[in-house]
């Protein structure tokens, strides 16, 4: 039983490009959770999906990112015109009650 | 304030020694988690509770609800648990529940 699976694990965008980090959760699990993790900051939630729906996302900023997990495939966090201060880690969680949550490797993404 | 506070920031030890690091939080929570994360790798769960204690291995984490606090301690400590331990507090906001996060405590482990 595969983990959390998170890809690309390092990703360069230039500013104003776009990025697109993939989540695929654990087998059986449909809730997935999208964090954030700044240079020398803690995480934060960004927004909790569940299939085919939004449930939570509070933590996401107003403009230039979404998110959406379809009912095939994996969930995607997507970072529209990225600029330097969007360079974080981005982790993925999954559960399968909405309770437990399994983290993955997670996404470090880098502007330039 | 932040709402959850770990303490200490960062903690040195030498191989053997027994580690406690210490999680406050100021809300009302569902569950509490302790999380690992080794540089630049993923973040592993290590337990969520809600009441009492839990044990696995060298590790125990405790929890007091009346004084919202935890501690994760760390038994003979050894290098590999060198890490960033990260505790999270899971509460319902807005109608789901989600994890608010503490900075984390950086322990190094020397041999």
């Amino acid at each position: 039983n595969a983990g959390v699976m998170q890809n690309p694990r390092h990703l360069v965008r230039r500013r104003g490009q776009e990025a697109r980090l993939r989540c695929s959760p654990m087998k059986g699990h449909s809730h997935v959770y999208w964090y954030r993790q700044l240079p020398e900051e803690g995480l934060k939630f960004m927004v909790y999906l569940q299939k085919e729906n939004i449930i939570d996302e509070s933590g996401m900023p107003k403009e230039r990112f979404s998110a959406e997990f379809p009912k095939e495939g994996p969930s995607i966090l997507r970072i529209q015109q990225v600029v330097r201060g969007d360079s974080a880690a981005y982790f993925c969680a999954s559960s399968r009650s909405g309770v437990e949550a399994f983290f993955g490797q997670g996404t470090r993404l880098t502007v330039v | 304030k932040n709402e959850v506070e770990q303490s200490p920031q960062n903690l040195t030890a030498q191989e053997g020694e027994f580690i406690t690091i210490n999680c406050s939080y100021s809300v009302g929570i569902s569950a509490l988690h302790w999380l690992q994360q080794h540089p630049g790798g993923g973040i592993v769960s290590l337990f969520m509770l809600s009441s009492g204690k839990k044990k696995h291995g060298r590790l125990i984490a405790t929890i007091n609800i009346q004084e919202k606090h935890s501690s994760l301690h760390i038994t003979a400590s050894h290098p590999r648990d060198s890490a960033v331990y990260i505790c999270a507090a899971r509460r319902a906001e807005g109608g789901s529940e989600k994890l608010v996060f503490g900075k984390g405590t950086k322990l190094t482990v020397n041999p």
